[in-house]
């Protein structure tokens, strides 16, 4: 069965420090990942998502970028972070790109 | 531009009534549309997905249902139980060639004893 990791579940860095989150899927090959950031409050919002190795779609104009440096491996990261980049962080899976997304455990960032 | 709205915002209930959730969706043209059950500080769970050709489906006491015509969908939750206290999400892709769904923002379901 397949099987989604993020980590680390919580994380609390200062403003202007780098980030670097990790996803991993297991039992599945060259499935479509994405990034979603979740606002207290607020709805999901798509950050990035990538179909293959090395391909990434940004969505949403920001300090944050992603890579793909494995076919089950999906990175976000950071060089500075800001206030506003406080929020709950998830990476889902899919099979089809336009099927139906599972979803990581998250992980909380705050930044202060 | 493709939107998908749910009511209600939130709702509270007691243990081991019924409720029933909608969803009112813009996206075009349809591919198909997701329930999805989310607990706090944790991701969101797939309850079910339906197809343009699909009514009804069920998952234990999750019934949802799909009216293509209308574009709405609905959430019905039957005996409801503690566990139900969650977000509900309702998502709508397309197949116009993007790869981004439509997210609803959630309707926050609160059961009390």
């Amino acid at each position: 069965s397949q099987t989604i990791h993020q980590w680390p579940a919580t994380l609390v860095q200062p403003v202007g420090s780098p980030l670097s989150l990790e996803c991993t899927v297991e039992g599945t090959s060259n499935p479509n990942l994405y990034w979603y950031r979740q606002a207290a409050g607020r709805g999901l919002q798509l950050l990035f998502y990538s179909v293959g190795i090395g391909q990434i779609s940004s969505e949403v104009p920001q300090n944050l970028s992603a890579s793909r440096p494995q076919d089950r491996q999906f990175i976000l990261s950071s060089k500075k972070l800001l206030l506003s980049d406080s929020g709950f962080y998830l990476c889902a899976w899919s099979v089809d790109p336009f099927g139906e997304q599972y979803f990581g455990p998250g992980t909380r960032l705050t930044v202060t | 531009k493709n939107q998908v709205e749910q009511s209600p915002q939130s709702l509270i209930i007691l243990e081991g009534k019924n409720c029933t959730l909608q969803c009112n969706y813009t996206v075009s043209p349809f591919s198909n549309l997701r329930w999805y059950k989310q607990d706090t500080g944790r991701g969101p769970v797939s309850l079910t997905i339906m197809t343009f050709s699909e009514n009804t489906k069920s998952n234990g006491r999750y019934t949802a249902t799909l009216d293509a015509d209308t574009k709405q969908s609905s959430l019905h939750i039957t005996a409801s139980q503690l566990s139900d206290s969650a977000s509900y999400i309702c998502v709508v892709s397309t197949r116009s060639g993007s790869y981004i769904p439509t997210f609803g923002r959630g309707t926050s379901l609160i059961v009390h004893p």
